[in-house]
Protein backbone atom coordinates (compact mmCIF):
# COMPACT_ATOMS: atom_id res chain seq x y z
CA UNK A 1 0.00 0.00 0.00
CA UNK A 2 1.20 3.14 -0.97
CA UNK A 3 1.01 6.53 1.69
CA UNK A 4 0.16 9.89 1.06
CA UNK A 5 3.09 12.10 -0.43
CA UNK A 6 3.18 15.91 -1.65
CA UNK A 7 6.11 17.42 -3.44
CA UNK A 8 8.26 19.78 -3.29
CA UNK A 9 9.20 19.54 0.61
CA UNK A 10 9.95 23.26 0.87
CA UNK A 11 9.47 26.41 -1.21
CA UNK A 12 10.55 30.00 -0.84
CA UNK A 13 8.57 32.58 -3.10
CA UNK A 14 7.82 36.45 -2.98
CA UNK A 15 4.81 38.24 -2.29
CA UNK A 16 2.54 38.33 -5.09
CA UNK A 17 3.98 35.46 -6.57
CA UNK A 18 2.14 31.75 -7.45
CA UNK A 19 2.96 28.25 -6.29
CA UNK A 20 1.43 25.31 -7.32
CA UNK A 21 1.44 22.27 -4.83
CA UNK A 22 1.03 18.12 -5.33
CA UNK A 23 -0.15 15.59 -3.38
CA UNK A 24 -0.30 11.98 -4.32
CA UNK A 25 -3.39 9.94 -2.22
CA UNK A 26 -2.87 6.70 -0.56
CA UNK A 27 -3.52 3.91 -2.38
CA UNK A 28 -7.48 3.06 -3.08
CA UNK A 29 -8.76 6.56 -1.35
CA UNK A 30 -10.57 8.83 -3.85
CA UNK A 31 -11.02 11.56 -1.57
CA UNK A 32 -8.54 14.53 -0.84
CA UNK A 33 -8.84 17.33 1.81
CA UNK A 34 -5.74 20.38 2.12
CA UNK A 35 -5.27 21.80 5.47
CA UNK A 36 -3.36 25.24 6.25
CA UNK A 37 -0.82 24.39 9.51
CA UNK A 38 0.55 27.65 10.59
CA UNK A 39 3.15 27.67 13.27
CA UNK A 40 2.21 26.54 16.76
CA UNK A 41 -1.86 25.96 15.33
CA UNK A 42 -3.83 23.13 14.60
CA UNK A 43 -3.88 22.13 10.77
CA UNK A 44 -6.96 24.55 9.19
CA UNK A 45 -9.29 23.08 6.20
CA UNK A 46 -9.04 25.02 3.22
CA UNK A 47 -10.81 22.65 0.80
CA UNK A 48 -11.84 18.97 0.00
CA UNK A 49 -11.88 17.20 -3.25
CA UNK A 50 -13.75 13.94 -4.42
CA UNK A 51 -14.20 13.02 -8.05
CA UNK A 52 -12.64 15.88 -9.18
CA UNK A 53 -15.04 18.34 -8.24
CA UNK A 54 -14.51 20.72 -4.67
CA UNK A 55 -16.35 19.18 -1.85
CA UNK A 56 -16.62 21.49 0.85
CA UNK A 57 -14.66 24.78 1.66
CA UNK A 58 -12.86 26.32 4.44
CA UNK A 59 -12.28 29.99 5.30
CA UNK A 60 -10.39 30.65 2.26
CA UNK A 61 -10.25 33.49 0.08
CA UNK A 62 -11.08 32.50 -3.68
CA UNK A 63 -6.94 32.88 -4.54
CA UNK A 64 -6.44 29.55 -3.15
CA UNK A 65 -7.81 26.87 -5.36
CA UNK A 66 -7.39 23.14 -6.34
CA UNK A 67 -7.90 19.99 -8.54
CA UNK A 68 -8.75 17.09 -8.77
CA UNK A 69 -7.06 14.80 -11.40
CA UNK A 70 -8.90 11.06 -12.73
CA UNK A 71 -5.49 9.31 -10.85
CA UNK A 72 -7.56 11.02 -7.26
CA UNK A 73 -4.12 13.27 -7.21
CA UNK A 74 -4.37 16.66 -6.49
CA UNK A 75 -3.04 20.09 -6.30
CA UNK A 76 -3.20 23.42 -4.49
CA UNK A 77 -2.65 26.11 -6.00
CA UNK A 78 -2.54 30.37 -4.42
CA UNK A 79 -2.19 33.17 -6.15
CA UNK A 80 -0.73 36.76 -4.88
CA UNK A 81 0.68 34.92 -2.11
CA UNK A 82 0.86 37.27 0.63
CA UNK A 83 2.79 36.69 3.97
CA UNK A 84 1.02 35.64 5.94
CA UNK A 85 0.44 32.18 3.55
CA UNK A 86 3.54 31.07 5.17
CA UNK A 87 2.88 27.67 6.71
CA UNK A 88 3.22 23.93 6.19
CA UNK A 89 0.78 23.00 3.58
CA UNK A 90 -0.42 19.58 4.77
CA UNK A 91 -2.52 17.16 2.45
CA UNK A 92 -5.08 14.21 3.62
CA UNK A 93 -6.57 11.63 1.82
CA UNK A 94 -9.46 9.48 2.39
CA UNK A 95 -12.04 6.47 1.31
CA UNK A 96 -15.51 8.88 0.90
CA UNK A 97 -17.64 5.81 1.20
CA UNK A 98 -16.03 4.34 3.95
CA UNK A 99 -18.02 6.41 6.58
CA UNK A 100 -15.22 5.79 8.92
CA UNK A 101 -13.92 9.39 9.06
CA UNK A 102 -10.37 8.47 9.05
CA UNK A 103 -8.26 10.40 6.80
CA UNK A 104 -4.02 10.17 6.13
CA UNK A 105 -1.66 12.84 6.02
CA UNK A 106 1.09 13.29 3.90
CA UNK A 107 4.51 14.96 4.67
CA UNK A 108 3.52 18.09 4.06
CA UNK A 109 4.95 21.41 2.06
CA UNK A 110 6.27 24.22 3.87
CA UNK A 111 5.93 27.37 2.35
CA UNK A 112 7.72 30.32 3.12
CA UNK A 113 6.71 33.67 1.48
CA UNK A 114 8.94 36.83 2.21
CA UNK B 1 -19.79 25.50 12.31
CA UNK B 2 -17.56 23.85 14.40
CA UNK B 3 -15.32 25.21 16.95
CA UNK B 4 -12.85 22.57 19.33
CA UNK B 5 -10.87 23.96 22.10
CA UNK B 6 -8.12 22.18 23.07
CA UNK B 7 -6.69 22.51 26.43
CA UNK B 8 -4.14 22.45 27.93
CA UNK B 9 -1.36 24.26 25.28
CA UNK B 10 1.81 22.73 27.28
CA UNK B 11 2.12 19.89 29.70
CA UNK B 12 4.97 18.29 31.05
CA UNK B 13 5.44 14.78 32.79
CA UNK B 14 8.05 12.72 34.65
CA UNK B 15 8.29 9.34 33.04
CA UNK B 16 5.43 6.50 34.15
CA UNK B 17 3.02 9.65 35.40
CA UNK B 18 -0.36 9.87 33.19
CA UNK B 19 -0.72 12.44 30.92
CA UNK B 20 -4.94 13.90 30.18
CA UNK B 21 -5.51 16.31 27.53
CA UNK B 22 -9.17 17.42 27.30
CA UNK B 23 -11.18 19.28 24.19
CA UNK B 24 -14.46 20.56 23.88
CA UNK B 25 -16.74 20.70 20.46
CA UNK B 26 -19.35 22.93 19.77
CA UNK B 27 -21.44 21.03 16.71
CA UNK B 28 -23.40 18.73 18.26
CA UNK B 29 -24.02 16.92 14.69
CA UNK B 30 -19.90 16.05 14.78
CA UNK B 31 -19.78 11.67 15.52
CA UNK B 32 -16.02 11.54 14.54
CA UNK B 33 -12.85 12.48 17.41
CA UNK B 34 -10.02 11.47 16.00
CA UNK B 35 -6.50 12.45 18.06
CA UNK B 36 -2.81 12.66 16.04
CA UNK B 37 0.40 12.93 17.36
CA UNK B 38 2.45 15.34 15.29
CA UNK B 39 6.30 15.10 15.53
CA UNK B 40 8.20 17.97 15.21
CA UNK B 41 8.85 18.46 11.25
CA UNK B 42 6.87 15.12 10.93
CA UNK B 43 3.06 14.19 9.66
CA UNK B 44 -0.03 14.14 11.82
CA UNK B 45 -0.22 10.49 12.48
CA UNK B 46 -3.45 8.88 13.36
CA UNK B 47 -2.99 7.46 17.31
CA UNK B 48 -6.81 6.49 18.04
CA UNK B 49 -10.36 7.55 17.64
CA UNK B 50 -13.79 7.19 18.91
CA UNK B 51 -16.65 7.36 17.50
CA UNK B 52 -20.16 8.95 18.98
CA UNK B 53 -22.18 5.79 19.73
CA UNK B 54 -19.36 4.71 21.95
CA UNK B 55 -18.25 6.46 25.47
CA UNK B 56 -14.73 4.87 26.12
CA UNK B 57 -11.97 3.34 23.53
CA UNK B 58 -8.82 1.98 24.63
CA UNK B 59 -5.56 1.08 22.40
CA UNK B 60 -2.58 0.05 25.01
CA UNK B 61 -1.29 2.63 27.29
CA UNK B 62 -3.87 5.76 25.09
CA UNK B 63 -7.82 5.89 25.94
CA UNK B 64 -10.28 8.52 24.63
CA UNK B 65 -13.32 9.01 26.61
CA UNK B 66 -16.41 10.59 25.13
CA UNK B 67 -19.26 12.82 26.73
CA UNK B 68 -21.25 13.85 24.29
CA UNK B 69 -24.42 15.71 26.14
CA UNK B 70 -21.25 18.10 27.44
CA UNK B 71 -19.60 17.44 23.95
CA UNK B 72 -15.90 16.80 25.10
CA UNK B 73 -13.54 14.35 24.94
CA UNK B 74 -10.33 13.25 26.88
CA UNK B 75 -7.08 11.79 25.57
CA UNK B 76 -5.09 9.64 28.34
CA UNK B 77 -1.70 8.53 27.99
CA UNK B 78 -0.80 6.49 31.11
CA UNK B 79 2.90 5.21 31.69
CA UNK B 80 3.80 7.84 29.38
CA UNK B 81 7.67 7.58 27.90
CA UNK B 82 10.13 10.10 26.49
CA UNK B 83 8.94 8.71 22.99
CA UNK B 84 5.62 10.20 23.78
CA UNK B 85 6.94 13.86 23.47
CA UNK B 86 4.76 15.51 21.02
CA UNK B 87 2.42 17.88 19.59
CA UNK B 88 -1.23 16.15 20.29
CA UNK B 89 -3.96 17.82 18.26
CA UNK B 90 -7.99 16.69 18.72
CA UNK B 91 -10.37 16.92 15.92
CA UNK B 92 -13.71 16.72 15.25
CA UNK B 93 -15.93 16.05 12.35
CA UNK B 94 -19.14 14.39 10.77
CA UNK B 95 -17.60 11.23 9.84
CA UNK B 96 -19.26 10.56 6.39
CA UNK B 97 -17.37 14.44 5.25
CA UNK B 98 -14.01 12.11 6.03
CA UNK B 99 -11.62 14.53 5.68
CA UNK B 100 -13.36 17.88 6.49
CA UNK B 101 -11.83 18.13 10.16
CA UNK B 102 -11.95 20.85 12.74
CA UNK B 103 -8.62 20.43 14.53
CA UNK B 104 -8.14 22.04 18.14
CA UNK B 105 -4.93 24.41 18.77
CA UNK B 106 -2.43 21.29 19.73
CA UNK B 107 -0.96 20.38 23.28
CA UNK B 108 2.79 20.19 23.76
CA UNK B 109 3.35 17.19 25.51
CA UNK B 110 7.30 16.78 27.35
CA UNK B 111 8.00 13.29 28.83
CA UNK B 112 11.11 14.08 31.09
CA UNK B 113 13.42 10.98 31.51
Amino acid sequence: ETGVTQSPTHLIKTRGQQVTLRCSSQSGHNTVSWYQQALGQGPQFIFQYYREEENGRGNFPPRFSGLQFPNYSSELNVNALELDDSALYLCASSLAASGTGEQYFGPGTRLTVT
Amino acid sequence: GENVEQHPSTLSVQEGDSAVIKCTYSDSASNYFPWYKQELGKRPQLIIDIRSNVGEKKDQRIAVTLNKTAKHFSLHITETQPEDSAVYFCAATYRTNAGKSTFGDGTTLTVKP
